[in-house]
């Protein structure tokens, strides 16, 4: 199985603040990389897919970078509604892997 | 607007099979370049994939589950479902249906864009 493993497994950060989120994938997986959020009691929600790619509807300050093994979610000036947990997900092999999650919240 | 929506028992015996359901509306579950996956996230922690089905029937299984699940789809209820036996309270957990798009060009789009609202299991006597 191919290892997912973000950090930090959490932050705290005040709204406007720049947030970047990290993760790591134990071999490459090109761009097959997949950032979700998820809120409490509710499913995830896919944000980027393909590494770089704005999921419709979703906010531009939300963006994604990377390729191989290393990716970056970052999100430009927090809102109040995007404090979360946040995952990666790569989609190059099976079986699809999650990494922990990333819990941001608010300073 | 696609929609899933998750049916079954939200609680099973320990050594029982797990039957649970997803109900897919606004589309029809054979549609091109969609696969449909069961996802699950025990209380307080991070997501499981469980396995996929396509519409031809084909399957995939994580590994470690393999011997225990069972992925089928039923297209003329638009619906896939998820069988997991001898549960044990380990396999508690909210049960997530969810669909991936998907294209085969390398271009690495392979996401999980709908998902359902989820559905809790206990495992419990």
């Amino acid at each position: 199985d191919i290892q997912m493993t973000q950090s930090p497994s959490s932050l705290s950060a005040s709204v406007g603040d720049r947030v970047t989120i990290t993760c790591r994938a134990s071999q490459s997986i090109d761009n097959y990389l997949n950032w979700y959020q998820q809120k409490p009691g509710k499913a995830p929600k896919l944000l980027i897919y393909a590494a770089s790619s704005l999921q419709s509807g979703v906010p531009s300050r939300f963006s994604g970078s990377g390729s191989g093994t290393d990716f970056t979610l970052t999100i430009i000036s927090l809102q109040p509604e995007d404090f979360a947990t946040y995952y990666c997900q790569q989609s190059s092999n099976t079986p699809k892997t999650f990494g922990q999650g990333t819990k941001v919240e608010i300073k | 607007q696609v929609q899933l929506q998750e049916s079954g028992p939200g609680l099973v015996k320990p050594s029982q099979t797990l039957s649970l359901a997803c109900t897919v509306s606004s589309d029809s579950i054979s549609s091109d370049s969609y696969y449909w996956s069961w996802i699950r996230q025990p209380a307080g922690k991070g997501l499981e994939w469980i396995g996929r089905v396509y519409t031809s029937g084909s399957t995939d299984y994580k590994p470690s589950l393999k011997s225990r699940v069972t992925i089928s789809v039923d297209t003329s209820k638009n619906q896939f479902s998820l069988k997991l036996s001898s549960v044990t309270a380990a396999d508690a957990a909210v049960y997530y249906c969810a669909r991936a798009s998907y294209s085969y060009d390398s271009s690495g789009f392979d996401a999980f864009d709908i998902w359902g609202q989820g559905t809790m299991v206990t495992v419990s006597s």
